[in-house]
């Protein structure tokens, strides 16, 4: 079974840079989509297809995905950014294709 | 605007039949652009695929969950339901319900609209 490898947690200062990773076997391959979840609230999609953004989504929202890894950018980190992250992907290499989520990451703003 | 709203019982006993609705609005269920699929989230942990289903009655499942889970669609009521049965604790999670377009040129599209969630507790 495929597996999505996460950091738990990743900190960061206001106005500074996040880099989220997400790590995979020949992740590159795949399509990589990235949620954000606040709390008690509904996952929120913020990059599909590797790179794109939804509409609405800030520009400082980026991904990139190539090897074994796939990260999700945040430039310009602002406090409302403070939530869960997490991959995902589509597992089409066995009998029974399925979604794969991350672990996910919490990323703190300090 | 589309809505998805997750309904059933917040309590089920643990080896019972877990059964939950998702109620469409805004939208057709009888559309052949899309997937309707359950995620669940247990308390403080990740998020994991149960299932999809498509307007006709196709179904893909998680291969961890397959044996237990039974999705199905009403497109009469514009709804889809879960159904997970022999229930344990480690069941006790939030289910959200979500959508997703149909894969086009060998791309797989993420969910797109997810329904608020309902927290489900497997306990006696």
């Amino acid at each position: 079974s495929y597996v999505l490898t996460q950091p738990p947690s990743v900190s960061v200062a206001p106005g500074k840079t996040a880099r989220i990773t997400c790590g995979g076997n020949n992740i590159g391959s795949k399509s990589v989509h990235w949620y954000q979840q606040k709390p008690g609230q509904a996952p929120v999609l913020v990059i599909y297809y590797d790179s794109d953004r939804p509409s609405g989504i800030p520009e400082r929202f980026s991904g990139s995905n190539s090897g074994n890894t796939a990260t999700l950018t945040i430039s310009r980190v602002e406090a409302g950014d403070e939530a869960d992250y997490y991959c995902q992907v589509w597992d089409s290499s066995s009998d029974h294709p399925h979604w794969v989520f991350g672990g996910g990451t919490k990323l703190t703003v300090l | 605007q589309l809505q998805l709203q997750e309904s059933g019982p917040g309590l089920v006993k643990p080896s019972e039949t877990l059964s939950l609705t998702c109620t469409v609005s805004g939208g057709s269920i009888s559309s052949s652009s899309y997937y309707w699929g359950w995620i669940r989230q247990p308390p403080g942990k990740g998020l994991e695929w149960i299932g999809s289903i498509y307007y006709s009655g196709s179904t893909y499942y998680n291969p961890s969950l397959k044996s237990r889970v039974t999705i199905s669609v009403d497109t009469s009521k514009n709804q889809f339901s879960l159904k997970l049965s022999s229930v344990t604790a480690a069941d006790t999670a939030v289910y959200y319900c979500a959508r997703r377009e149909v894969s086009i040129r060998g791309l797989t599209p993420p969910f797109d609209y997810w329904g608020q969630g309902t927290l489900v507790t497997v306990s006696s």
